[in-house]
């Protein structure tokens, strides 16, 4: 499974746009790419995840570069409640197993 | 709906005991799974169950046992635990039919091992 690179910690204030960047330099043309989130020390979270084209779902956008060798995660409008370890996986789509790294850390603040 | 649950919550351990973690889903899901979180760490899978009747190793299985004991149940069992099985534990489920899915979490088991 291809290694992800995430920045340990971010901060953004409440109301803005969170950018969670994820480098996956070595991501191959079947494994996708999966965000999840981890709130204080409950159990993860799926946000959302995409192969190639860009997704959006009711709680963040995932925005996939054209050589597929990064990625980012938007939060539109961030809150207090996202506050949380955010985890990008990439995972090969016939192996249902997923592979954690050690996520940013995002502090929403006031 | 229940989804994920877990227990016991909280557990202590003195070395050399064993216990069994149990973790069970109401969602009809096919696969199931368990993790361990080492503080500051990300999760990582010690053992899964892709069907009923099935079990694979994950990255550190090393120290324990699963049962599929059905569909709804997975229970994963220290024989002998040691300090280093300190960790909380994840139990998850996903209805896995080999295209992109999303796993489901339970609340978490946090064991400690004097």
């Amino acid at each position: 499974d291809a290694k992800t690179t995430q920045p340990p910690s971010m901060d953004c204030a409440e109301g803005r746009a969170a950018n969670l960047p994820c480098n996956h330099s070595t991501i191959s043309g079947n494994e996708y790419v999966y965000w999840y989130r981890q709130i204080h020390s409950q159990g993860p979270q799926y946000i959302i995840h995409g192969l190639k084209n860009n997704e959006t779902n009711e709680m963040a956008s995932l925005i996939i570069t054209e050589d597929r060798k990064s990625s980012t995660l938007i939060l539109p409008h961030a809150t207090l409640r996202d506050t949380a370890v955010y985890y990008c996986i990439v995972r090969v789509v016939i192996a249902d197993k997923l592979i954690f790294g050690t996520g940013t850390r995002l502090q929403v603040f006031p | 709906n229940a989804g994920v649950t877990q227990t016991p919550k909280f557990q202590v351990l003195k070395t050399g005991q064993s216990m069994t973690l149990q973790c069970a889903q109401d969602m009809n899901h096919n696969s199931m799974y368990w993790y361990r979180q080492d503080p500051g760490m990300g999760l990582r899978l010690i053992y899964y169950s892709a069907s009923e009747g099935t079990t694979d190793k994950g990255e550190v299985p090393n120290g324990y046992n699963v049962s599929r004991l059905n569909k709804r149940e997975f229970s994963l069992r220290l024989e002998s635990a040691a300090p280093s099985q300190t960790s909380v534990y994840f139990c998850a489920s996903s209805d896995w039919d080999g295209t992109e899915n999303e796993q489901f979490f339970g609340p978490g088991t946090r064991l400690t091992v004097l």
